[in-house]
């Protein structure tokens, strides 16, 4: 258990609905990270939070979204959905903002929409 | 631009073989970070050790080693005397070092991944 926590596990929707996924960050990391993982794009870095400010952009596409909350834990949102953004999502978080950091992995939420 | 590859997309073995997992990556940066990180069949992503780029030493943990070569822009993973447990998706990632901004970030660059199966 990496101390990182993701809700919801499953989330199944439809093309155009928008969705919230969740992350708490381990106890005293700073810094969220959001990943994706598809079969056709690999493991992808969407964004990169620090201490409530966003700190590193991926390819996170316009309909996506993120924050990091004064409590540190951080959602991801995804509106517009289409088919193509069924995908494991993971959330990761470290200690601060620096590129030495290992990040420790939620579970990840499988997000698929129909 | 980082870049990250894994060529071997799946490797087959049975148990007790060694086997080793190839990782190349790309970088403009004299400062950099290298990842392993293992995804067992639950999905969950496990980091596994971290290089930087000035300590080319290398490591030893268990049946797991790594061999960090600068010079061909490499760092493979060895698991000795492998076992059914060990089966899983292997990513390698990059992580270059942006220091003197203060609204730097970091991101983690994968490679493809390599599904190693490890029979009995």
């Amino acid at each position: 258990d990496s101390g990182v926590t993701q809700t919801p596990k499953h989330l199944i929707t439809a093309t155009g609905q928008r969705v919230t996924l969740r992350c708490s960050p381990r106890s005293g990391d700073l810094s969220v990270y959001w990943y994706q993982q598809s079969l056709d794009q690999g493991l992808q870095f969407l964004i990169q939070y620090y201490n409530g400010e966003e700190r590193a952009k991926g390819n996170i596409l316009e309909r996506f979204s993120a924050q990091q909350f004064p409590d540190l834990h951080s959602e991801l949102n995804l509106s517009s959905l289409e088919l193509g953004d069924s995908a494991l999502y993971f959330c990761a978080s470290s200690l601060d903002h620096g590129p030495y950091n290992e990040q420790f992995f939620g579970p990840g939420t499988r997000l698929t929409v129909l | 631009a980082q870049k990250v590859t894994q060529a071997q997309t799946e490797i087959s073995v049975v148990e007790k073989e060694d086997v080793t997992l190839d990782c190349v990556y790309e970088t403009r940066d004299t400062t950099y970070y290298l990842f392993w990180y293992k995804q067992p069949p639950s999905g969950e992503l496990v980091f596994l050790i971290r290089r930087n780029s000035f300590d080319e030493q290398n490591e030893i943990s268990g049946r797991y080693s790594w061999n960090f070569q600068k010079s061909t822009s490499s760092f493979n993973f060895t698991i000795t005397a492998s076992q059914v447990v060990d089966s899983a998706v292997y990513f390698c990632a990059l992580s270059e070092a942006r220091m003197r901004r203060e609204t730097s970030g970091s991101r983690l660059t994968f490679g493809e991944g390599t599904q190693l199966t490890v029979n009995p």
